[in-house]
This record gives C-alpha cells, structure tokens and sequence, in this order.
C-alpha cells in the first residue's frame, strides 16, 4: 500500500529566511511521481513543483526545491527567502500508476515578519 | 480564463436532499478528478475519469455518483445526503499519461444541516 507521510502540522518561520518541509513516502512502485501543493486561506490548490522517481537531478522552481532522496523515501520542500505570502497549508502528494493520487496530511507554514 | 471551474462555490442543503456539483475544465485534458477535504484539511480522491470513463472510484457511499457527458465536464451527484458529507469538494483535472500534475478547480463548500 502507498502512503505518504507529513510530520510537522505545523511550522515557523522568520520572512527572509528558508524553510524546509518534510515529506516521507512509503511504496515498492519503482515508477511515480512527486508534487508539492500550496493552499492558502482562500482555499484554492496550487501547484507548486513535480519530481519524478527516475529524475537525478532535485526539481526546483523560482524559491522552490525538492529535495528529493530517493534511498530515504523523502521529498522535502524547501522554500528560500520566505514571504508573508507564503504563510498556507502545503501538502505533499504521490501519484502511481494508473492515475491514483494520494496527498499527504499537510502542513500548516506560518512566516512571521 | 479560468481553467477549473466549479459550480456552486457554497451549498448548504438539509440532510435528506438530493444536490449536484458541477465541474468544467478548458485545459484539454483527459483525466478528470474529484476530492473530498474534511474539516482536518485531509484530501481524498474520491472518483477519477479518463476520456468519460471512470478509471478509479474510491470507497465512496453509493449515494455519491459522479458523470462525465464529455471529457471536459465532471459532475458529481450526491443522495440523500448525510451530516457526515459536509466538507469541502474539489475538481481537478490532469493531462493523460503518468505523473502529471492536477489543477484544481475553486472547491465547493457543502454544509448540511
């Protein structure tokens, strides 16, 4: 069975400073890939970055990074010079074969000024 | 334009009543999706479609029944609803093919009294 597994509820973080997010995963598909959502107050899913299981090289887009190692089943996000803007429920998600999808229990980011 | 939409955002219904929720996607894509969100904030695929056929249903109550007059519409049809089916319902769609990423439509807010 696959899960996905989300520790922090809940997390703290000065603006300007970087902050990491922690995703664990457990499967024996060789195959799948891995996102990280954003959902802030207002509630809407945003998608903020992929890695595929056979990728080498760590997804990064803009602020974001996956930090993505493999041997460890873990797909952390670090998000670089935080912004109050960043203050959401980021989720961590898995998808397998045959278009399933399992999202993590998410964790709350509050960045103080 | 808006590339998920859903349809009402807030549906507030007594228990017993038969509602819909309606989902379009202008994207293109294949595979159609849709989420439970509970008050925990935990998301669940209940239903996924792929090219008006449904590819992964959930362990889902039989009052919930999703269709798809064509691949850019995903409706879901609610019976009897129950306390218990309060939470928030999300549409989400996705390129066919393996790990793609989904976009979320806006949610719809479903209270029952």
């Amino acid at each position: 069975a696959q899960k996905i597994t989300q520790t922090q509820p809940g997390m703290f973080v000065q603006e300007k400073e970087a902050v990491t997010l922690d995703c664990t995963y457990d499967t024996s598909d060789q195959s799948y890939g891995l996102f990280w959502y954003k959902q802030p107050s207002s509630g809407e899913m945003i998608f903020l970055i992929y890695q595929g299981s056979y990728d080498e090289q760590n997804a990064t887009e803009g602020r974001y990074s996956l930090n993505f190692q493999k041997a460890r089943k873990s797909a952390n996000l670090v998000i670089s010079a935080s912004q109050l803007g960043d203050s959401a429920m980021y989720f961590c998600a898995m998808s397998f074969t045959g278009n399933q999808f399992y999202f993590g229990t998410g964790t709350s980011l509050t960045v103080i000024p | 334009d808006t590339a998920v939409s859903q349809t009402p955002k807030y549906l507030v219904t007594q228990m017993g009543n038969d509602k819909s929720i309606k989902c379009e996607q202008n994207l293109g894509h294949d595979t159609m999706y849709w989420y439970k969100q509970d008050s925990k904030k935990f998301l669940k695929i209940m239903f996924s479609y792929n090219n008006k056929e449904l590819i992964i249903n959930e362990t889902v109550p039989n009052r919930f029944s999703p269709k798809s007059p064509d691949k850019a519409h995903l409706n879901l049809h609610i019976n009897s609803l129950e306390l218990g089916d309060s939470a928030v319902y999300f549409c989400a769609s996705s390129r066919n093919g393996r790990h793609n990423e989904q976009f979320f439509g806006p949610g719809t807010r479903l209270t029952v009294l």
